[in-house]
């Protein structure tokens, strides 16, 4: 089974701060995902990319960037944190079948 | 409006009774995932299924395109079989890029 991590695993940053939520994962695949879950919104995808190198908009980008300096690691990054994006952030691996992590509980106070 | 509507929203069982959940799309469809979704946890894929019936275990994901539905069967449930279940789908993008309904909230009690 594919094997994806994530880290922290539960944040709190100030109004303002920058925080960097850091994904690994070890099977090699070529796309890995960044979700966010919110309550009455389900999972939606912020960023996402096809390899070492790539970065692509997802459906709600604004306030996220994301690197993939590798083929292992895919990082989420927001520059000047807002309480709006207080929230569980999980990261994904895979094309057809998607291979989640334990999730980031993101509190911004 | 909504891409993925997913019913009932939630739903309350006796352990051992069989359920239906519903996945309906309005768009076509390039793949479908079914996952489960731990209290307070992660997702666990449980079908890739973007046509056609698959089986595994006590579970059956049914996917009908041109009905624009997939469903997932539950047979004989179990205590643990509780929490939330996710339907997923790749609108004919080809990239992966998959929209998630809101799920339905599934409790077995004993």
């Amino acid at each position: 089974e594919a094997a994806v991590t994530q880290s922290p695993r539960n944040k709190v940053a100030v109004t303002g701060g920058k925080v960097t939520l850091s994904c690994n994962q070890t099977n090699n695949h070529n796309n890995m995902y960044w979700y966010r879950q919110d309550t009455g919104h389900g999972l939606r995808l912020i960023h996402y990319s096809y390899g070492a190198g790539s970065t692509e908009k997802g459906d709600i980008p604004d306030g996220y960037k994301a690197s993939r300096p590798s083929q292992e690691n895919f990082s989420l990054i927001l520059e000047l944190a807002t309480p709006s994006q207080t929230s569980v952030y999980f990261c994904a691996s895979g094309d057809d079948t998607q291979y989640f992590g334990p999730g980031t509980r993101l509190l911004v106070l | 409006g909504q891409q993925v509507q997913q019913s009932p929203a939630s739903l309350v069982l006796q352990e051992g009774e069989n359920a239906e959940l519903q996945c309906n799309f309005s768009t076509s469809l390039n793949s479908m995932q079914w996952f489960y979704q731990r209290p307070g946890g992660s997702l666990v894929s449980l079908f890739y299924n973007p046509s056609g019936t698959k089986h595994s275990g006590r579970l059956t994901s049914t996917t009908v395109i041109k009905e624009r539905r997939s469903s997932l069967h539950i047979s004989s449930s179990q205590t643990t079989d509780s929490g939330t279940y996710l339907c997923a789908l790749d609108p004919n993008t080809g990239n992966y890029k998959y929209v998630f309904g809101a799920g339905t909230r599934l409790k077995v009690i004993a």
